[in-house]
C-alpha cells in the first residue's frame, strides 16, 4: 500500500497521560500535514512540514502539542497531559510541494478518546 | 466572516436528482480550490480540483466564481453511493497550497 499510513487507528487514554501518533506519508511527497477533526466539523489545520522543517503551526497547537519529522519521512505528533477536549480524529496528509494545485492525500486517521 | 463557509445541510434528495452545493471563501488571494468527499468515520478523499474555467468529471461539475468568491459543486443523476459529506477546500495563503482550509462540509443523503 503506497498511501498515507497512520497508527494507531484508535487510542483511548486517561486525562493527564501523554500520547504519540505516527504518520508515514506517501514516499515521494515532501510535505506532511497534521489536521484535527471533531464531529460535525471539517478538518482543522494544526501544522505542516516541508521535508524536515516545520514551516507553520496553527494557534490551535497549544504548547502541549509537539510534532516532529526528524528525517523528512515519517512524522510524530505528541500530546502531553491530555485533556478531554483533545478527543478528536487526528488526520495526517501529504502532498508534493511546488504546485499550487497539489491536493492533500489523507491517511485513515487516529481517533483519540480521552477519558 | 469564516474563511470557508458551507451550508451544512443535510440535503435529502431522491435517486436521479440533480443537487448543487455552494461554498464561499473570504480570502480573495486564494489560488487553490478543491472538493473533497468524506464518508462517515472515514478520511476525506479528493473528489476534484476546481479550475478557473470550471471543470467536469462524469456526473460532477465544479465552478469557480472569483468575483463573488464562491465555488460550487453540481451532482447530476444522484446515486445512493453519492451519500456522504462534501467538503469545500481553499488555500488560505497567497502562495502554494498551504495551509488548506476546510469548510464544515455539506451532508448529502440520496434516498431510493
Amino acid at each position: 500500500d503506497t498511501g498515507v499510513s497512520q497508527n494507531p487507528r484508535h487510542k483511548i487514554t486517561k486525562r493527564g497521560q501523554n500520547v504519540t501518533f505516527r504518520c508515514d506519508p506517501i514516499s515521494e511527497h515532501n510535505r506532511l500535514y497534521w489536521y484535527r477533526q471533531t464531529l460535525g466539523q471539517g478538518p482543522e489545520f494544526l501544522t505542516y512540514f516541508q521535508n524536515e522543517a516545520q514551516l507553520e503551526k496553527s494557534r490551535l497547537l497549544s504548547d502541549r502539542f509537539s510534532a516532529e519529522r526528524p528525517k523528512g519521512s515519517f512524522s510524530t505528533l505528541e500530546i502531553q497531559r491530555t485533556e478531554q477536549g483533545d478527543s478528536a480524529m487526528y488526520l495526517c496528509a501529504s502532498s508534493l510541494a511546488g504546485s499550487n494545485n497539489s491536493p492533500l492525500h489523507f491517511g485513515n486517521g487516529t481517533r483519540l478518546t480521552v477519558t | 466572516r469564516k474563511e470557508v463557509e458551507q451550508d451544512p445541510g443535510p440535503f435529502n434528495v431522491p435517486e436521479g436528482a440533480t443537487v448543487a452545493f455552494n461554498c464561499t471563501y473570504s480570502n480573495s488571494a486564494s489560488q487553490s480550490f478543491f472538493w473533497y468527499r468524506q464518508d462517515c468515520r472515514k478520511e476525506p478523499k479528493l473528489l476534484m480540483s476546481v479550475y478557473s474555467s470550471g471543470n467536469e468529471d462524469g456526473r460532477f461539475t465544479a465552478q469557480l466564481n472569483r468575483a463573488s468568491q464562491y465555488i460550487s459543486l453540481l451532482i447530476r443523476d444522484s446515486k445512493l453511493s453519492d451519500s456522504a459529506t462534501y467538503l469545500c477546500v481553499v488555500n488560505g495563503r497567497n502562495s502554494g497550497n498551504t495551509p488548506l482550509v476546510f469548510g464544515k462540509g455539506t451532508r448529502l443523503s440520496v434516498i431510493a
